[in-house]
Order: C-alpha cells, then sequence, then structure tokens
C-alpha cells in the first residue's frame, strides 16, 4: 500500500524567507507524487508533479520538489514566501500499478502561515 | 475552457435523509474522482468512475454509491445521511486513466448533516 507522511501540520515563516513543506512517501514500487494546495473554501489546485522523468521538478508559482529516492522524500521548497503563498498544502501519491488509475493517496496537509 | 463544477455548492440536510451531489468534468475527461474531505479526517478516496463504469472504491459503507452517465458527468449519492458524512466533497477529473495524470478538481460541495 502506497502513503505519504507531512511532518507539521502548521509551518509559519515569514514574507520573504524560504518555504519548506515536508513529505515522506512509502511505496513498494516507484510512485507518482504530487503537491497540492488549497485555498479556504476551495478545491485543490496542482503545484506539481514528479513523474521520473526528473528529480527536480519546477511548479507554478514558483514552487519546487526534489525527489530523493534514497530519502524517500518529495519536499516542496520555496525560495521567498509571499502572503498569498497562506494556504494548506497537500502531498499525495498514486501508482503505477495496472488498472489502479490515478487513485490519490493524500497526506494530512500542511497549514502555511506566512506573517509580515 | 470550463474547469470541473460541481453542484450544489452547499447544502444541509438531515441525518437520515438522502442527498446527491452532482459533478460535470472537464470536457473530453473520462475518468471522474470522488473524495470526501472531512474534519480531522482528512482527503479521502471514495470512488473513481472511468468510461461509465465504477473502477475503484475507497473503504466507505455501500451507502456512498454513484454512477457516471454517457457524457461522463457523476453523481455521488448517500443514503441515510449520518452526522460524520457532513464534509467537504470533492469531484476531480483526469483526461485518461494512466497514473500520473493530472487530475483537475471542482470547488467541492459542503455537505452539513444536522
Amino acid at each position: 500500500a502506497q502513503s505519504v507522511t507531512q511532518l507539521g501540520s502548521h509551518v509559519s515563516v515569514s514574507e520573504g524567507a524560504l518555504v519548506l513543506l515536508r513529505c515522506n512517501y512509502s511505496s513498494s514500487v516507484p510512485p507518482y507524487l504530487f503537491w497540492y494546495v488549497q485555498y479556504p473554501n476551495q478545491g485543490l489546485q496542482l503545484l506539481l508533479k514528479y513523474t521520473s522523468a526528473a528529480t527536480l521538478v519546477k511548479g507554478i508559482n514558483g514552487f519546487e520538489a526534489e525527489f530523493k529516492k534514497s530519502e524517500t522524500s518529495f519536499h516542496l521548497t520555496k525560495p521567498s514566501a509571499h502572503m498569498s503563498d497562506a494556504a494548506e498544502y497537500f502531498c499525495a501519491v498514486s501508482g503505477r500499478l495496472t488498472g489502479g488509475g490515478n487513485k490519490l493517496t493524500f497526506g494530512t496537509g500542511t497549514q502555511l502561515k506566512v506573517e509580515l | 475552457e470550463a474547469g470541473v463544477t460541481q453542484s450544489p455548492t452547499h447544502l444541509i440536510k438531515t441525518r437520515g435523509q438522502q442527498v446527491t451531489l452532482r459533478c460535470s468534468p472537464i470536457s473530453g475527461h473520462t475518468s471522474v474522482y470522488w473524495y470526501q474531505q472531512a474534519l480531522g479526517l482528512g482527503l479521502q478516496f471514495l470512488l473513481w468512475y472511468d468510461e461509465g463504469e465504477e473502477r475503484n472504491r475507497g473503504n466507505f459503507p455501500p451507502r456512498f454509491s454513484g454512477r457516471q452517465f454517457p457524457n461522463y458527468s457523476s453523481e455521488l449519492n448517500v443514503n441515510a445521511l449520518e452526522l460524520e458524512d457532513s464534509a467537504l466533497y470533492l469531484c476531480a477529473s483526469s483526461l485518461g486513466s494512466g497514473g500520473g495524470t493530472e487530475a483537475f478538481f471542482g470547488q467541492g460541495t459542503r455537505l452539513t448533516v444536522v
């Protein structure tokens, strides 16, 4: 079974500071990995995804994530936080098993707060 | 291009009632997924429909059911509502059903059971 673990349910950073949101995965086969963002009372928006083409993945809004197989991690980073980045972030995994579709298994989410 | 649309956006139901939620996928998308986002439980996979067939379901009781229509729109039905069914129900669609395919989410339906 696949799963993801997000360390830190709440992260607070100052505007302009580095954003680092942690995600570790568990999978018996190389997974597909995703980061989604959710603003209050809205659905999820895809930030970026890893599908094995490149270990460093660049996404929207200046976010990027690095797939590290040795650490089973897929941490999300942004060099400089902006007030508009305040939201909840979800790491998710889907499998490569035939017939599994693109069912996503989500982490518990990390609420990012950006302070002046 | 229109995104994934869900209706209604909010509704309040009484325990024991039945509810139907609707989802229209992005044009051309054949796969529809339903997720439940309940307070304290996170995002949980409910159902996956592709080409009109139910392909997979999550760990939910049979009173959660649905269907996909020939135009690929989908309904989620919940019978005998319980208080713990209060949640945001999210629908997502994707072009094809392969793993790694981007899923586009709707804004969700906020269900409150009283």
